[in-house]
């Protein structure tokens, strides 16, 4: 069954800790992407990758990393430095200028 | 920035009723757009889109009307049910890159 996978789906986070959320695809998709979503709000951009072994910042990347080592996994982590991570984070693949296809999020909180 | 935005940000329709969702575009070089619909704790669903070579396309009970003169499209559902509650998104799609307007929450009443 194809799909899109993230884990956790509830994170807490310590003060100056860094977390790191997964993202798994099995689609064969290209390019991968994450969002962050806050509540009552739309979807910003954090990374994407267009590609294995590149990816570029969104609109809302400082306090982000990730990276694209296989093509199936778009690994995001939250730095200390994003003062405030507490959002509904989303993952997406999409192919071929084809619809984005989303996994069902993770929800991070600060403890 | 050119942005992709909602002009309702409620719609509440009593159940078997027809919905309209709307939304305005401001990049009149946009020529592909998706409707997405987001359920409470879930990632968003693809729902149905349509290029700008069209400006009508039906799916099953889901109609996307698109009027490029006037930059903007609408979602049509029919016969509305309690399952379509959610917040629906219309996105332009450029390039494998999405612009999300701000989204309209749909609530069935019974």
């Amino acid at each position: 069954d194809g799909g899109i996978t993230q884990s956790p789906k509830y994170l807490f986070r310590k003060e100056g800790q860094n977390v790191t959320l997964s993202c798994e695809q099995n689609l064969n998709h290209d390019a991968m992407y994450w969002y962050r979503q806050d509540p009552g709000q739309g979807l910003r951009l954090i990374y994407y990758s267009q590609i294995v072994n590149d990816f570029q910042k969104g609109d809302i990347a400082e306090g982000y990393s990730v990276s694209r080592e296989k093509k199936e996994s778009f690994p995001l982590t939250v730095t200390s430095a994003q003062k405030n991570p507490t959002a509904f984070y989303l993952c997406a693949s999409a192919w071929n200028n084809q619809p984005q296809h989303f996994g069902d999020g993770t929800r991070l909180s600060i403890l | 920035g050119e942005s992709v935005g909602l002009h309702l940000p409620t719609l509440s329709v009593q159940e078997g009723d027809n919905s309209i969702i709307n939304c305005a575009y401001s990049n009149s070089a946009s020529d592909y757009f998706i409707w997405y619909k987001q359920e409470s704790g879930k990632g968003p669903q693809f729902i149905i889109d349509i290029r700008s070579n069209m400006d009508k396309r039906q799916g099953q009970r889901v109609t996307v009307l698109l009027n490029k003169t006037v930059k903007h499209l609408s979602l049509q559902i029919a016969a509305t049910q309690p399952g379509d509650s959610a917040v629906y998104f219309c996105a332009e799609n450029a390039g494998n890159m999405l612009t999300f307007g701000g989204g309209t929450r749909l609530m069935v009443k019974p």
